[in-house]
């Protein structure tokens, strides 16, 4: 079964400044998606960037990115220019491409703190 | 992209009871899903609604426990019967909209007392 690790309960930033979550994951599979999700305190799951396995390009959103090493199984997110509107829960998730479960599974969360 | 609206967005309930959630998806998906999330916590599957079949349900989740109903392809209900304190969670509902990602309701937030 594939695994989800994230090693940051919480972390911490000044506003305007840049950091940085981890996620490593566990799988067997060569084809699958990777996710973070923003969970504010209004409980909605909002979609912050994703990343098809097969691509060797790292994904981009506007202030977001992520460092994606497939061998490594490292999945990380970078935020630059944090804004107040950052603070919240950022979970990564995993999703199979091999078959035609659409499910995720999450890692334990990491709670993003922005200072201003 | 999809839109998820779940009922009721909160809930205080008395032990033993039942509490049945609602979710409407605003266009016709294959696969609906519902997730628990419990204090400070991650969130964790219960179960696959597929329409017109049974719902597949994770490890250590019963139907008897979490029946699910999946009328058609925009709808789902998750009922938590018999309710104890630790069924005191946030219920998420989401769906698929395509290879790439999951929508999710905003989440109901159930108090067990």
């Amino acid at each position: 079964a594939q695994t989800v690790t994230q090693s940051q309960p919480e972390m911490s930033v000044q506003e305007a400044e840049t950091v940085t979550l981890s996620c490593t994951y566990d799988t067997s599979e060569s084809d699958y998606y990777l996710f973070w999700y923003k969970q504010p305190p209004s409980r909605q799951m909002i979609l912050v960037i994703r990343q098809e396995a097969y691509k060797q390009q790292n994904a981009t959103e506007n202030r977001f990115s992520v460092n994606f090493q497939k061998a490594a199984k490292s999945f990380s997110l970078k935020i630059s220019d944090s804004q107040l509107g950052d603070a919240a829960m950022y979970f990564c998730a995993y999703r199979s491409a091999e078959g035609v479960s659409e499910k995720l599974v999450f890692g334990k969360g990491t709670k993003l703190t922005v200072n201003p | 992209s999809a839109v998820i609206s779940q009922k009721p967005s909160r809930d205080i309930c008395q032990r033993g009871t039942s509490l049945t959630i609602q979710c409407q998806v605003d266009s016709q998906v294959t696969m609906m899903f519902w997730y628990r999330q419990q204090p400070g916590q991650s969130l964790t599957l219960i179960a696959t609604a597929n329409q017109g079949s049974e719902a597949t349900y994770e490890s250590g989740f019963v139907i008897d426990k979490f029946p699910i109903s999946r009328p058609n392809l925009t709808f789902s209900t998750l009922t938590v019967s018999n309710m104890s304190p630790e069924d005191s969670s946030i219920y998420l509902c989401s769906a698929g909209a395509g290879a790439y990602q999951l929508f999710f309701g905003s989440g109901t937030q159930l108090s067990v007392l």
